[in-house]
C-alpha cells in the first residue's frame, strides 16, 4: 500500500525555521514527483511547490508565494521528501500535506506534474508567538 | 482570490444530482491542461475523485464523473448519498506569469439535505 507520512510540524516563532519531512513507503520514492501542499485553518489548499522524479531531472518548482523562503528537496536512499520553511510568518500556520505527484511529462520546454495521489495525513504548523 | 472559480456552496437531497463548475481562463484549462478533482471529507486530508477531466481512480464509484470544456470543467454527483457531504476542490497547471505552477479552485462545500 502507497502511504505517505508527514512529520516535524509544531509551533514556531515568527522569524524562525521549520523543516517538514514525508516519508513514503509502498513505492520507489525516486519514480515520483514529490509535492508539498498547505490549508490555513477554514481555506482552501495552497500548492507550494513539488520535486520532479528521477527520470524528470529532479528539479523543483515553487508558487510565487514561497519562492526564496521554502525549498523542497528529497532523499530518496531514505524515501523521505523535506520541505525547509525559512523566515516563518503567522500567515504561513496552516496543516501541510505531502502527495505523490502523478503523470509527469515535458512540453515546449516545460515540465508538469498533472495530478497528485495519494495524500498524506498533514502535520499542523503554527507560527505564533 | 483562488485562479480557478468554483461556487462556495451546492446543496441537494439524497439521491439527486448536483454538479459542481470549475471556470479557468486561457493560461491553464484553456491551454489544455488538464482538469483534476479532490474530495476533502471532514478533518481528513484530500482524496484524487477524477483525473483528466473524466477518469475515475479504481475504488470510487462511477456516481461521480467529470467533464471539461474550453475554459471550464464540471464534476457531477448523482443520486447523491449523505456521505457524499464534504470540500471539493477542482485543480489544473497555469503558465501566466504570475500564477505559474498547480492551481486550485477555492473549494464547493457540498451539503446533502
Amino acid at each position: 500500500e502507497v502511504q505517505l507520512v508527514e512529520s516535524g510540524g509544531g509551533l514556531v516563532q515568527p522569524g524562525r525555521s521549520l523543516r517538514l519531512s514525508c516519508t513514503v513507503s509502498g513505492f520507489t520514492s525516486g519514480d515520483y514527483a514529490l509535492t508539498w501542499f498547505r490549508q490555513a485553518p477554514g481555506k482552501g489548499l495552497e500548492w507550494i511547490g513539488f520535486i520532479r522524479s528521477k527520470p524528470y531531472g529532479g528539479t523543483t518548482e515553487y508558487a510565487a508565494s514561497v519562492k526564496g523562503s521554502f525549498t523542497i528537496s528529497r532523499d530518496d536512499s531514505k524515501s523521505i521528501a523535506y520541505l525547509q520553511m525559512n523566515s516563518l510568518k503567522i500567515e504561513d500556520s496552516a496543516v501541510y500535506y505531502c502527495a505523490t505527484g502523478r503523470s509527469e511529462y515535458c512540453s515546449g520546454g516545460r515540465c508538469v506534474v498533472r495530478w497528485f495521489d495519494p495524500w498524506g495525513q498533514g502535520t499542523l504548523v503554527t507560527v505564533s508567538s | 482570490q483562488s485562479v480557478l472559480t468554483q461556487p462556495p456552496s451546492v446543496s441537494g437531497a439524497p439521491g439527486q444530482r448536483v454538479t459542481i463548475s470549475c471556470t479557468g481562463s486561457i493560461s491553464n484549462i484553456g491551454a489544455g491542461y488538464d482538469v483534476h478533482w479532490y474530495q476533502q471529507l471532514p478533518r481528513t486530508a484530500p482524496k484524487l475523485l477524477i483525473y483528466s477531466n473524466t477518469y475515475r481512480p479504481s475504488g470510487v464509484p462511477d456516481r461521480f464523473s467529470g467533464s471539461k470544456s474550453g475554459t471550464s470543467a464540471s464534476l457531477a454527483i448523482t443520486g447523491l448519498q449523505a456521505e457524499d457531504e464534504a470540500d471539493y476542490y477542482c485543480q489544473s497547471y497555469d503558465t501566466s506569469l504570475s500564477n505559474s505552477g498547480v492551481v486550485f479552485g477555492g473549494g464547493t462545500k457540498l451539503t446533502v439535505l
